[in-house]
């Protein structure tokens, strides 16, 4: 079945420095693959989206690109913020379907 | 603003004891999930709903129970049959045709025992 792997946290950096998160699936067809964030104590937000191979989603400076060769969507931001610490989602949309299939979760820590 | 409420924020269930955990949303979207996080873990699904009067169980769906009378609500109810219920509930949504379409979040609703 399909499924989404992305890498074990928590990822600690210093305010500022270069943010990558890995992120691959496995999937049959050509699903629509997301990156959502978690701040403490609340739900789930959409950060980013691609829908096609090569697509690259961007928002508030993540970006992430599909890569269908590699199955991969590794989230990256070039600066990152005591702000931007938070627990980052991987997760795929099955074509045509209604469900979601997230990764575990990544946590991320920010220090100032 | 359009968007999905859960209540309450914080519940405490006794030994035995049913609870129901409210989702309402008035974003119009036709299906509804509900999932489970434990601390440190990622999302498991525990029901869903494509259409009103119409639901499906999830990967953990045992202990648990569902309705859905109404488009706009999605109530979960804890049954004592789950014995180890205490963590983090998230109710969700998505539009129709929604594979290019992410999921709605609600913020949440945490479970303890008493």
């Amino acid at each position: 079945g399909n499924s989404v792997t992305q890498m074990e946290g928590p990822v600690t950096l210093s305010e500022e420095a270069f943010l990558t998160i890995n992120c691959t699936y496995t999937a049959t067809g050509y699903p629509s693959l997301f990156w959502y964030v978690q701040y403490p104590g609340e739900g789930l937000q959409l950060l980013l989206k691609a829908t096609k191979a090569d697509d690259k989603g961007s928002n508030k400076g993540f970006e992430a690109t599909y890569r269908k060769e590699t199955t991969s969507f590794h989230l990256e931001k070039g600066s990152v913020q005591v702000s931007d610490s938070a627990v980052y989602f991987c997760a795929l949309s099955d074509q045509g379907g209604f469900k979601t299939i997230f990764g575990a979760g990544t946590r991320l820590f920010v220090k100032a | 603003d359009g968007g999905i409420t859960q209540s309450p924020k914080y519940l405490f269930r006794k030994e035995g004891q049913n609870v129901t955990l409210s989702c309402e949303q008035n974003l119009n979207h036709d299906a509804m999930y509900w999932y489970r996080q434990d601390p440190g873990q990622g999302l498991r699904l525990i029901y869903y709903s494509q259409i009103v009067n119409d639901f499906q169980k999830g990967d953990i769906a045992e202990g648990y129970s569902v309705s859905r009378e109404k488009k706009e609500s999605f109530p979960l109810t804890v049954t004592s049959a789950q014995k180890n219920p205490t963590a983090f509930y998230l109710c969700a949504s998505i539009v129709a045709g929604g594979s290019n379409q992410p999921q709605h979040f609600g913020d949440g609703t945490r479970l303890s025992i008493l």
